[in-house]
C-alpha cells in the first residue's frame, strides 16, 4: 500500500461546481498535512496547510480525519483557473515529536474545469 | 514568494556528458530536497539534506549525486548522462520545526539527454 494515496481522476466539472478530493495516508504517526497545486509543467505550490481539524481559505476547505487517516479538499464555485493537479502531501513525524521534514507526495488528482 | 532558484531551466545534452543542476535558496532553510518528475507522473524524492555536510538518498534510486557544502546551495550532478535520465528535476527547501515544514519549490530543470 502506498504511503499517500489519491484518486487520480481526472475530475471534469463545469464552472461553478463544487468538487471534493480525498487522500488517505498509511502512517498513523503523521502530524502535518498539506495540499499543493501543480499546473502543467510548473512546480508545485502550496495551496493550504492542514494542521488540526481543518481550515478554510476562501472557496477552499481542507479537512482532516485522523481516525480514518484521510484528508479532503473541497473547492466551491469552481473557476476555470482552478484547473490543475492537486497534490496531497504528508509529513510523518517521530514519536518524540521531532520533525524530520521529509514530505511524501500523493500521485495527484487532476481537475479540469470547463465553461 | 519563495526565493529558491534553479538553473538551467532547460538542458539538452548528449549521452555521456557530465552535468550539474544548480539549486540555491536565500531563505536560510536547513532542509533541501531534489525531486524527479516525469510528465503526468508523481513526484519522486531522490535526494535530501538536513544541513551542511548532510546528504541522504531518497525513496527513488538515482544515479545522481548531491553535495551540501553551503546552506544555500544544493547542486545535483550526473557523471555520465543517459537518455533514461531525461526528466524534470525539482529542487525544494523547507524550514525546521512545527509550522515550517512546508516546501518551497524552484521552477525546475527540464533535462533532455539525446
Amino acid at each position: 500500500r502506498k504511503e499517500v494515496e489519491q484518486d487520480p481522476g481526472p475530475f471534469n466539472v463545469p464552472e461553478g461546481a463544487t468538487v471534493a478530493f480525498n487522500c488517505t495516508y498509511s502512517n498513523s504517526a503523521s502530524q502535518s498535512f498539506f495540499w499543493y497545486r501543480q499546473d502543467c509543467r510548473k512546480e508545485p505550490k502550496l495551496l493550504m496547510s492542514v494542521y488540526s481539524s481543518g481550515n478554510e481559505d476562501g472557496r477552499f476547505t481542507a479537512q482532516l480525519n485522523r481516525a480514518s487517516q484521510y484528508i479532503s479538499l473541497l473547492i466551491r464555485d469552481s473557476k476555470l483557473s482552478d484547473s490543475a493537479t492537486y497534490l496531497c502531501v504528508v509529513n510523518s513525524e517521530s514519536a518524540g515529536g521531532t520533525s524530520y521534514g521529509k514530505l511524501t507526495f500523493g500521485q495527484g488528482t487532476i481537475l479540469t474545469v470547463h465553461p | 514568494e519563495a526565493d529558491i532558484y534553479q538553473t538551467p531551466r532547460y538542458l539538452v545534452i548528449g549521452t555521456g556528458k557530465k552535468i550539474t543542476l544548480e539549486c540555491s535558496q536565500t531563505m536560510g532553510h536547513d532542509k533541501m530536497y531534489w525531486y524527479q518528475q516525469d510528465p503526468g507522473m508523481e513526484l519522486h524524492l531522490i535526494h535530501y539534506s538536513y544541513g551542511v555536510n548532510s546528504t541522504e538518498k531518497g525513496d527513488l534510486s538515482s544515479e545522481s549525486t548531491v553535495s551540501r557544502i553551503r546552506t544555500e546551495h544544493f547542486p545535483l550532478t550526473l557523471e555520465s548522462a543517459r537518455p533514461s535520465h531525461t526528466s524534470q528535476y525539482l529542487c525544494a527547501s523547507s524550514g525546521t520545526g512545527w509550522g515550517n515544514e512546508k516546501l518551497f519549490f524552484g521552477s525546475g530543470t527540464q533535462l533532455s539527454v539525446l
